[in-house]
């Protein structure tokens, strides 16, 4: 059984400050790492990807992995209210072809950035 | 930006009718999905479509189920008779072999 887990939260930041979210996974064959927000009643929104070991930056965002050690984290620099969201992670065995899409989502991380 | 639509956004339906969930996936992609979440739990893969056939499908996806592309544009989830555990957000996502985008969703709610 190919497990995603994360820490359900609340984590509570104020405005401005750096979240920091964290995954586990429980697959060493898994390839592939995303992170979507989740707003209430709403769909994933995909944030970020990352396939290597190291750090991956987008504006705000920074995603990293470390496979050695199966995890996985996103950091939100200058956090707004905005933020507040639940952040899922997902995880991808057996990349390529028509597998590619079959996410193993983590039960997620409810996140409140407050003023 | 193109994006993934679903229809309709609310169904009500009882206990032993059938659905039909609809999606439009995004135009230029050739992978199609369908998720589920019910209500506090974790999102859950259902079954993934690929060249007119289903190429891999969860536990979830019995005999219930099934899913079809209709025409060039629509990708269809059919439950054949609802029952009330099939009540639950279901997304629709597609790819181009890279990371998948979600559609709103369709809130089935089954009474």
């Amino acid at each position: 059984q190919k497990e995603v887990e994360q820490n359900s939260g609340p984590l509570s930041v104020p405005e401005g400050a750096i979240a920091s979210l964290n995954c586990t996974y429980s697959d060493r064959g898994s390839q592939s790492f995303f992170w979507y927000r989740q707003y209430s009643g709403k769909s994933p929104e995909l944030i970020m990807f990352i396939y290597s070991n190291g750090d991956k930056e987008d504006g705000r965002f920074t995603a990293q992995l470390n496979k050695a050690s199966q995890y996985v984290s996103l950091l939100i620099r200058d956090s707004q209210p905005s933020d507040s969201a639940t952040y899922l992670c997902a995880v991808v065995t057996n990349a390529g072809g028509t597998s590619y899409g079959k996410l193993t989502f983590g039960q997620g991380t409810i996140l409140t950035v407050h003023p | 930006e193109p994006e993934v639509t679903q229809t309709p956004s609310h169904q009500v339906t009882q206990m032993g009718q059938e659905v039909i969930l609809r999606c439009v996936p995004i135009s230029n992609h050739l992978y199609f999905y369908w998720y589920r979440q019910i209500l506090g739990q974790k999102v859950e893969f259902l079954v993934s479509f690929y060249n007119n056939e289903i190429s891999e499908k969860s536990e979830i996806f019995d005999d219930q189920f099934s899913v079809e592309r209709p025409d060039g544009s629509n990708f269809t989830l059919k439950i054949r008779s609802t029952k009330l555990e099939d009540s639950a957000m279901y997304f629709c996502a597609s790819s181009d072999n890279r990371d998948p985008y979600f559609g709103p969703g369709t809130r089935l709610t089954v009474t």
